[in-house]
């Protein structure tokens, strides 16, 4: 059985960087695409990021420049760096697997990041 | 990027019912659309990918459709457990966009 789960600090201020990690269970991370999406406090849902097994990556233009994420292989996990946040930054943040590049079929339960002083 | 609309924002029906949810692009493009069920406090389920496959485990009464730049989520017969927000998104090109979200209340 697929799982997937977000850890992360719950607060972070601004311009502080946001580290995220999801831990894969069920499932060799190296088989498989996954996606980073977040969802901003009664809102609809943004695509954030899409990493490959072989590493390439794509993401957001809005959040391009200020986004790393990464695949640890070793311990399953895939992770997500956002750095100089603002509260627009405030959401819900889900990891999700891919079904190749077409939709995402398997989804953490969410962690909310809230970006305060 | 594509933008991805969504109609109705808002839909009362009864159980039973027959539901249809439509998603226009803003560019054409064929196939490449997912639809999803959000329940409050949860994550969003995947329903349909390319346009038309049920994803495993989804009721025979969820389709999907698409005709030109229009895409269709249809419930056949609401059931109780169908009352949620739901979303398309495009996976023709990056970034993938999201419509913004069809709430389905009970009437």
């Amino acid at each position: 059985q697929v799982q997937l789960k977000e850890s992360g600090p719950g607060l972070v201020k601004p311009l502080e960087t946001l580290s995220l990690t999801c831990t894969v269970s069920g499932v060799s991370i190296s088989g498989h695409y996954w996606s980073w999406i977040r969802q901003s406090p009664g809102k609809g849902l943004e695509w954030i990021a899409y990493m490959s097994n072989s590493g390439s990556a794509e993401y957001n233009p809005s959040l391009k420049r200020r986004l790393t994420i990464s695949l640890d292989t070793s311990r399953n996990q895939f992770s997500l760096t956002l750095r100089s946040v603002t509260a627009a930054d405030t959401a819900v943040y889900y990891c999700a697997r891919n079904i190749g590049m077409t939709a995402l079929n398997y989804w953490g339960q969410g962690t909310l990041v809230t970006v305060s002083s | 990027d594509i933008q991805m609309t969504q109609s109705p924002s808002f839909v009362s029906a009864s159980v039973g019912d027959r539901v249809t949810i439509t998603c226009r692009a803003s560019q054409g493009f064929r196939t490449w659309l997912a639809w999803y069920q959000q329940k409050p406090g949860k994550a969003p389920k995947l329903l349909i990918y390319g346009a038309s496959n049920l994803h495993t485990g989804v009721p025979l009464r969820f389709n999907g459709s698409e005709s030109g730049t229009e895409f269709t989520l249809t419930i056949s017969s609401l059931q109780p457990e169908d009352f949620a927000t739901y979303y398309c998104q495009q996976a023709n090109s990056f970034p993938w966009t999201f419509g913004q979200g069809t709430r389905v209340e009970i009437k």
